[in-house]
């Protein structure tokens, strides 16, 4: 591991279903993002944040609701999602006021709707 | 917002020849562009960047050279390797007051080296 965990790494859930997905760094970045990548599309941002509050949400759907109670942890809650959710899900973190630092990425969560 | 293009969606070279991925971006206040290798079920890792003072930057077999008239960049992989074989992704971000920018990416490139 890289400093940058996320579990699970495999989730299958139904559309009615609750369940949430974690990410904890362990670099002391200030920065933690979440991407989603689908087949044949580019990661796609989804949520930013910096030293805990909330700075972009890319225009994600209310079914994906992120937490961030730390600059150290983030929670993607996930409810009622559809089967076009299937994706993997990264987390990464950077020291947000170091330009050009690069950005670390957890290993993903493999999320399946079904 | 920014918007990266990046070409060709898959390369398939002969070991021990070189490969050449293309990126151009559409935001001129750019000024920070890494590139990522994801090898089959790994994370994304950073494998070079360059910022927009430099034209050409270089770590071994890995070189990138930037072209900001024509808001282009692209990396260069010489003497490739079957280890070499994975995803690549170029992406843009704009640093400002001292502050980085999120990263847009481009939509990847799977590279195949045949031994």
């Amino acid at each position: 591991e890289t400093g940058v965990t996320q579990t699970p790494r495999h989730l299958v859930m139904g559309m009615t279903n609750k369940k949430s997905l974690k990410c904890e760094q362990h670099l002391g970045h200030n920065a933690m993002y979440w991407y989603k990548q689908s087949a044949k599309k580019p990661l796609e941002l989804m949520f930013v944040y910096n030293f805990k509050e909330q700075t972009e949400n890319n225009s994600v759907p209310s079914r994906f609701s992120p937490e961030c109670p730390n600059s150290s942890h983030l929670f993607l809650h996930l409810h009622t999602l559809q089967p076009e959710d299937s994706a993997l899900y990264l987390c990464a973190s950077s020291q947000e006021k170091i330009p050009g630092s690069g950005y670390t990425f957890g290993s993903g969560t493999r999320l399946t709707v079904v | 917002g920014e918007n990266v293009e990046q070409h060709p969606s898959t390369l398939s070279v002969q070991e021990g020849d070189s490969a050449v991925i293309k990126c151009t971006y559409s935001d001129s206040a750019s000024n920070y562009f890494p590139w990522y290798k994801q090898e089959l079920g790994k994370r994304p890792q950073l494998i070079i960047d360059i910022r927009s003072n430099v034209g050409e930057k270089k770590d071994q077999r890995i070189a990138v050279t930037l072209n900001k008239t024509a808001k282009h960049f692209s990396l260069h992989i010489t003497e490739t390797q079957p280890e070499d074989s994975a995803v690549y992704f170029c992406a843009a971000s704009v640093s400002y007051g001292g502050s980085q920018g999120n990263l847009i990416f481009g939509k990847g490139t799977k590279l195949s080296v045949k031994p």
